[in-house]
């Protein structure tokens, strides 16, 4: 597509509930990064995908939380048992290659943990 | 000490002024650096990369000291539109291909009428 697309762009759900995103990347970028910005915070990295490579999960802040990439495409962030303190924009952004090229963000999915 | 360091703001200047933000690094390796531009509530864009040598696009001016790991942003006559938050963003690493972007929390930039 044009650009990097993420669904939804709100999301409010129940402290405890499962929740799944999802990132579409510009067609052609082999490398495609989440990270969540708080309210007035700045951006932290949660994981990335290059390629077929195995991802870099470093960032996860828990085993709440994974993400996969199929066929080297569509993301999916998956939170289980959702925590009022995961409320946050969820960013994810793709780019050619590596970090050479900076990055296309999406505009984020705002998530309400209530 | 945090990887990416810049003064928060905000910074209130008239139209027509010029402002300068900058920013530091604490990962010498680093090998890639860029800033970009937050509006509120928006996702951030790329503004523009920083090059060893320095480099202009329009009013926007960036550079970059390695010896010092500090990098620069001039915005000569700023515009109302120029205000945003603006984010320095740094690829730390040995290897540059293998390691995500950290941003700086951003400098805030009000152009006042």
């Amino acid at each position: 597509g044009a650009g990097v697309s993420q669904s939804p762009s709100n999301k409010v759900t129940e402290k405890g509930k499962d929740v799944e995103l999802r990132c579409d990347p510009i067609s052609g970028h082999t490398a495609l990064y989440w990270y969540r910005q708080s309210l007035g915070q700045g951006l932290e990295f949660l994981i990335y995908f290059q390629g077929n490579s195995a991802p870099d999960k470093s960032g996860l802040p828990s085993d709440r939380f994974s993400a996969e990439r199929t066929g080297g495409s569509v993301s999916t962030l998956t939170i289980q048992r959702t925590q009022q303190e995961d409320s946050a924009v969820y960013l994810c952004a793709s780019s050619l290659a590596y970090g050479n090229y900076g990055y296309t963000f999406g505009s984020g999915t705002r998530l309400t943990v209530v | 000490r945090k990887e990416v360091e810049q003064d928060p703001g905000p910074f209130n200047v008239p139209e027509g002024a010029t402002v300068a933000f900058n920013c530091t690094y604490s990962n010498s390796a680093s090998q890639s650096f860029f800033w970009y531009r937050q509006d509120c509530r928006k996702e951030p864009k790329l503004l523009m990369s920083v090059y060893s040598s320095g480099n202009e696009d329009g009013r926007f001016t960036a550079q970059l000291n390695r010896a010092s790991q500090y990098i620069s942003l001039l915005i000569r006559d700023s515009k109302l539109s120029d205000s945003a938050t603006y984010l320095c963003v740094v690829n730390s690493g040995e290897n540059s291909g293998n390691t995500p972007l950290v941003f700086g929390k951003g400098t805030r930039l009000s152009v006042i009428a």
